[in-house]
């Protein structure tokens, strides 16, 4: 399986500004998803991050508040802009590779004050 | 997806088998079952996953029934390690695969 890392991997952010997200895997790897994960709740998918294009966003997700990138097939950030305090949450990403399994990151914590 | 539909907790003594079962009876017949847990607001960790027959791995076996219904997921010696979230997904396998995760089962395990 994949080794997947995080950066960084708790923050504590103003209302107001971004943050981004930075997601790596030690291999190449075919697709790439981001999830939310709010307190106490299941994980839910923001996007699939596509490679050379822009992201796939699901329903309630929007691209000027989770902006997207995948230059390569290794790499994928997740920006969360204008945090508010409903943004408060662990954003994971996720990865597969051929017929291969999805593997998850071990997360990232942000609390927005 | 299909929905899924697991008892919200369950509780396992330490070095006994956890069965942990899910309902999952409008699954199509190209959908997996697969298996994931969360230890502590940790990143879900892959267990199993299977189509139509019963697998197993080191850490579980999966239980399919026969007319894919239902499934049961087994810990064969449950350990405190084990205390985690676990979530049954039903899911097309390949690389556009997206992951639906419900609530899930809350499996504590005691001394």
């Amino acid at each position: 399986s994949a080794v997947i890392s995080q950066k960084p991997s708790r923050d504590i952010c103003q209302r107001g500004t971004s943050l981004t997200i930075q997601c790596q895997v030690d291999s190449q790897v075919t697709m790439m998803f981001w999830y939310r994960q709010q307190p106490g709740q299941s994980l839910t998918l923001i996007a699939t991050a596509n490679q050379g294009s822009e992201a796939t966003y699901e329903s309630g997700f929007v691209i000027d508040k989770f902006p997207i990138s995948r230059p390569n097939l290794t790499f994928s950030t997740l920006t969360v802009s204008n945090m508010s305090p409903e943004d408060s949450s662990i954003y994971l990403c996720s990865v597969t590779s051929g017929l291969e399994t999805q593997y998850f990151g071990p997360g990232t914590r942000l609390l927005v004050l | 997806d299909a929905k899924t539909t697991q008892p919200t907790s369950m509780d396992c003594a330490e070095g006994r088998a956890a069965n942990l079962p899910c309902n999952h009876s409008t699954i199509s017949g190209n959908e997996y079952v697969y298996w994931y847990r969360q230890i502590h607001s940790q990143g879900p960790q892959y267990i199993i996953h299977g189509l139509k027959n019963n697998e197993t791995n080191e850490m579980a076996s999966l239980i399919i029934t026969e007319d894919r219904k239902s499934s049961t997921l087994i810990l064969p010696h449950a350990t405190l390690r084990d205390t985690a979230v676990y979530y049954c997904i039903a899911s097309y396998t390949g690389t556009a695969s997206k992951l639906t995760f419900g609530t899930g089962t809350r499996l504590q395990v005691t001394l």
